[in-house]
């Protein structure tokens, strides 16, 4: 089965570093998404990653560690904008299935 | 021009009508989805199609129904809606050997 678990929410400052954690028990791992959701909006994708390590695009990071089943998604200089909820997302082996974690809602404050 | 689009946008209807939600798609993918979001929850996956002629289901299928009438059109359906299917249901495309998903709008769906 799937099982993914990260905060409800977090709240930060303009121009401050978010991390976001997630971690995840899951059969048949295929990689792990973040996805940024806006209130009442459509997920739209941050970053992938499949192999152990970090990813970097521009102000977003993301972090895999398959043997700990972790993944964490680094946010720097930010903006009020990325006041949003972050999905933390597996996918499952033989298909493009995706298993959606409950997301984290970001609060970002002047 | 948004690339998924969903049809309705927003329903309200009362228990035991039947719902068709509908979803096309300009991207040329092959794959396409739907799920529902309820709050509280993560998305779901309801179906989903990897071409034409092919069809399954996903966690929570049960009182819903799919129609793929084209690669660029995936129709979900309520066939006796009932109350706790009230949710924001999104579609999503992704193309065959690429894992991004891509989503619709989402339609919000009130039953009564």
């Amino acid at each position: 089965g799937q099982n993914i678990d990260q905060p409800t929410e977090m709240t930060a400052t303009e121009g401050a570093i978010v991390q976001i954690n997630c971690t995840y028990q899951t059969s048949g791992f295929n990689g792990l998404f973040w996805y940024q959701q806006h209130a009442g909006e459509a997920p739209t994708f941050l970053s992938y990653n499949v192999l152990d390590g970090l990813e970097e695009k521009g102000r977003f990071s993301s972090f895999l560690s398959r043997s700990k089943g972790y993944s964490y998604l680094l946010l720097k200089e930010l903006q009020m904008k990325d006041s949003a909820s972050y999905l933390c997302v597996t996918g499952a082996t033989g298909f493009q299935k995706l298993v959606f974690g409950t997301g984290t809602r970001l609060l970002v404050s002047p | 021009d948004a690339d998924v689009t969903q049809t309705p946008r927003n329903r309200i209807t009362k228990t035991g009508k039947r719902i068709m939600l509908e979803c096309s798609q300009t991207k040329g993918h092959d794959r396409m989805y739907w799920y529902r979001q309820d709050p509280g929850l993560g998305l779901r996956l309801i179906y989903y199609s990897f071409d034409v002629k092919d069809i399954n289901k996903g966690e929570i299928s049960d009182g819903y129904s799919v129609s793929r009438q084209a690669q660029a059109k995936f129709s979900l359906s309520l066939e006796s809606a009932i109350p706790n299917q009230t949710a924001l249901y999104f579609c999503a495309t992704s193309a065959t050997g690429i894992v991004e998903q891509f989503f619709g709008p989402g339609t919000r769906l009130t039953v009564l």
